[in-house]
């Protein structure tokens, strides 16, 4: 079954404690992408990746890393999370020429 | 920058009823795409209808129906005869070219919608 897939799927951490959420997709897609959705500011766009070792930042990078060193894989990494990163965050994945995004089923972080 | 807006947050309707939900975008860029996605309670969310930029033709899908029009920057989506499963947040959203250079998409804030028995 084509699909993306996020883990953890819920996460209470703590301030400063570093943190990874994976995404893997087993669908070939060149193409993946971080979001953050947050209450009336919809989805925003965190990282993203054209292909293995090529990211670009999205709309708000600050405080995220990020790394594809295989294609089907898409780490999101907190390297000390701060409460204003609590969030639920979405992995997407579109192959090239693709008509749409493949999302994953979400990550709820809570940082207190 | 792009841009693009959901004015209404939230609509309510009773079953069967027609209800279109806003989207207004800002771009410089001449080529873009632009797509709905639903995300219904459950949370997950869902892909609707991608339209590029060069092709402005409305499209039907059984009882969705959208209206992309270039010259007041605007993709609006229609439900016909509105279900209780209808209910969910519906999101626009925008995106750079597809296939060269980027994959850069921005969304709306989403507008929820109720649908009553």
């Amino acid at each position: 079954e084509a699909q993306v897939t996020q883990n953890p799927r819920y996460l209470i951490t703590v301030t400063g404690k570093k943190l990874t959420v994976t995404c893997s997709q087993n669908m070939n897609h060149e193409y993946m992408s971080w979001y953050r959705q947050d209450p009336g500011l919809g989805l925003r766009q965190i990282y993203y990746s054209m292909n293995v070792e090529v990211t670009d930042k999205g709309d708000v990078p600050e405080g995220y890393k990020v790394s594809r060193k295989e294609k089907r894989n898409f780490p999101l990494i907190l390297e000390s999370p701060s409460p204003n990163q609590t969030s639920l965050y979405f992995c997407a994945s579109r192959g090239r020429g693709g008509n749409e995004q493949f999302f994953g089923p979400g990550t709820r972080l809570t940082v207190l | 920058a792009q841009k693009v807006t959901q004015a209404q947050t939230e609509i309510s309707v009773v079953e069967k009823e027609d209800v279109t939900l806003d989207c207004v975008y800002e771009t410089r860029d001449t080529t873009y795409y632009l797509f709905w996605y639903k995300q219904p309670p459950s949370g997950e969310l869902v892909f609707l209808i991608r339209r590029n930029s060069f092709d402005e033709q409305n499209e039907i899908s059984g009882r969705y129906s959208w209206n992309f029009q270039k010259s007041t920057s605007s993709f609006n989506f229609t439900i016909t005869a509105s279900q209780v499963v209808d209910s969910a947040v519906y999101f626009c959203a925008l995106s750079d070219t597809l296939n060269t250079g980027g994959f850069k998409t921005i969304f709306g804030a989403g507008t929820r919608l109720f649908v009553k028995a």
